[in-house]
């Protein structure tokens, strides 16, 4: 079955302690894509990756890390998490922009900083 | 920067009746114009996508229409049913950057 898969599902962590949500997919897409969602603020870019070792910031990348070693997988990395990167997290990946293709989302991972 | 507005308000319509979502957009008309299904605490889903050179597309139930000249795209259900109860999300593709997504706009369809 064709899937983004994303992990952990839920994660509560303290503040200051680093983590990593991984992210990889089986369809063989170049391109991968990781949002934020916030109540209020819809879905919103952290980083992207048009293919290994490609990769660019979003529209709210402070605070994140992420790596394209290997095309199907795309972690995020937070170095020092802080109770304002509590949110639900999606990864997603597609054949890339302007290709006549939708993307495919992971089931996200819930995060809460204490 | 593009700006892309959906209703606010949920949406809340009897089943079987038609649901029409509005999606307008600031500045340059998108390559693609992509819907997306979301339901609570789950990843959006993929429904359709519309071309800039396109004025409607059909898939089953749903029909999206994209008026460049508006700077719009209505999407529509018919023959509604409470399993349509979801978020829709509507999202552009400028083919040379990445996507970008609307907020969203909830429909309640009501037995």
């Amino acid at each position: 079955e064709a899937q983004v898969t994303q992990n952990p599902r839920y994660l509560i962590t303290v503040t200051g302690k680093k983590l990593t949500v991984t992210c990889s997919q089986n369809m063989n897409h170049e391109y991968m894509s990781w949002y934020r969602q916030d109540p209020g603020l819809g879905l919103r870019q952290i980083y992207y990756s048009m293919n290994v070792e490609v990769t660019d910031k979003g529209d709210v990348p402070e605070g994140y890390k992420v790596s394209r070693k290997e095309k199907r997988n795309f972690p995020l990395i937070l170095e020092s998490p802080s109770p304002n990167q509590t949110s639900l997290y999606f990864c997603a990946s597609s054949l890339g922009p302007g290709t006549n293709y939708g993307y495919t989302f992971g089931s996200g991972t819930r995060l809460t900083v204490v | 920067s593009q700006k892309i507005e959906q209703n606010s308000e949920a949406l809340n319509i009897q089943e079987g009746k038609t649901a029409t979502l509005t999606c307008n957009y600031t500045n340059y008309s998108p390559a693609y114009l992509q819907w997306y299904r979301q339901d609570p605490g789950r990843g959006p889903v993929f429904l359709l996508l519309i071309r800039e050179n396109e004025k409607e597309k059909r898939k089953e139930r749903l029909k999206v229409t994209f008026d460049t000249t508006l700077k719009q795209s209505l999407f529509h259900i018919t023959a509604s049913q409470p399993a349509d109860s979801a978020t829709y999300l509507c999202a552009l593709d400028m083919r040379y950057s990445t996507l970008t997504f609307g907020k969203g706009t909830m429909l309640l369809v009501s037995p």
